[in-house]
């Protein structure tokens, strides 16, 4: 089964940091890895998606890069700014046949920036 | 494209009632899914559907609930017998199986259900 882990669960920041989610995985046969982002009460917002192909995706301030052979993803945050507090969750889709559809996700780590 | 919207936001039930929840997908989108998601956790995988056809199912999703999506269009999640254990934020999610690793899930809102 895979599983997914997020570190930290928890990160306070002053406005304007630069700033890196971390995201493993267990099972390196990945079909696909997406951020999401959440705010509080809210669904899901899809930030980034990159391939099992791909090293990294680029989203304005957001960059993302995939690893797949160490399990790990980062999320780069530049220029943090109040408007990004929100629910950062990495979620994984395997490339196993019986179970191609779902992802699976980490806790997230929860952001906070401040002014 | 307006997104994927769930019907109703909210629910509040007393324990032993049934409930059924809505999604409607993005039009064009040929699968959906449906996630449950309690505080502090990230979203755990229940069902999903390409067109009308259910093609898994996870075992967190015991006889007491059913899905359908009858016509491949909008899916309903119904819960019999509900228990407080139910409580949690119910999500939907719709994607365009395009053959290809590029495929994107895009989530609703969410119904929140509060068992009592």
């Amino acid at each position: 089964k895979q599983e997914v882990t997020q570190i930290p669960a928890a990160l306070s920041v002053p406005e304007g940091e630069n700033l890196v989610l971390n995201c493993s995985f267990t099972d390196s046969a990945i079909y696909n890895l997406q951020w999401f982002r959440q705010d509080p009460g809210k669904g899901l917002t899809s930030l980034l998606l990159i391939q099992s192909s791909q090293r990294e995706q680029t989203s304005g301030r957001l960059n993302a890069s995939l690893d797949k052979s160490s399990g790990r993803s980062t999320l780069y945050i530049a220029a943090s700014q109040p408007g990004d507090s929100a629910t950062y969750l990495c979620a994984v889709r395997v490339d196993r046949g019986s179970t191609l559809g779902r992802l699976y996700f980490g806790r997230g780590t929860q952001l906070t920036v401040w002014p | 494209d307006t997104g994927v919207s769930q019907d109703p936001r909210h629910k509040i039930t007393k324990r032993g009632q049934n409930v059924t929840f809505r999604c409607d997908p993005i039009s064009e989108h040929n699968r959906l899914y449906w996630y449950r998601q309690t505080l502090g956790q990230g979203p755990e995988f229940l069902t999903y559907f390409q067109n009308e056809a259910q093609l898994e199912k996870s075992r967190l999703l015991s006889d007491r609930f059913s899905a359908e999506r009858p016509k491949g269009s909008f899916s309903t999640l119904e819960i019999q017998r509900t228990e407080q254990g139910d409580s949690a934020m119910y999500l939907c999610a719709s994607s365009w199986a395009s053959g290809g690793s590029d495929e994107t899930q895009y989530f609703g809102p969410g119904t929140r259900l509060l068992v009592l």
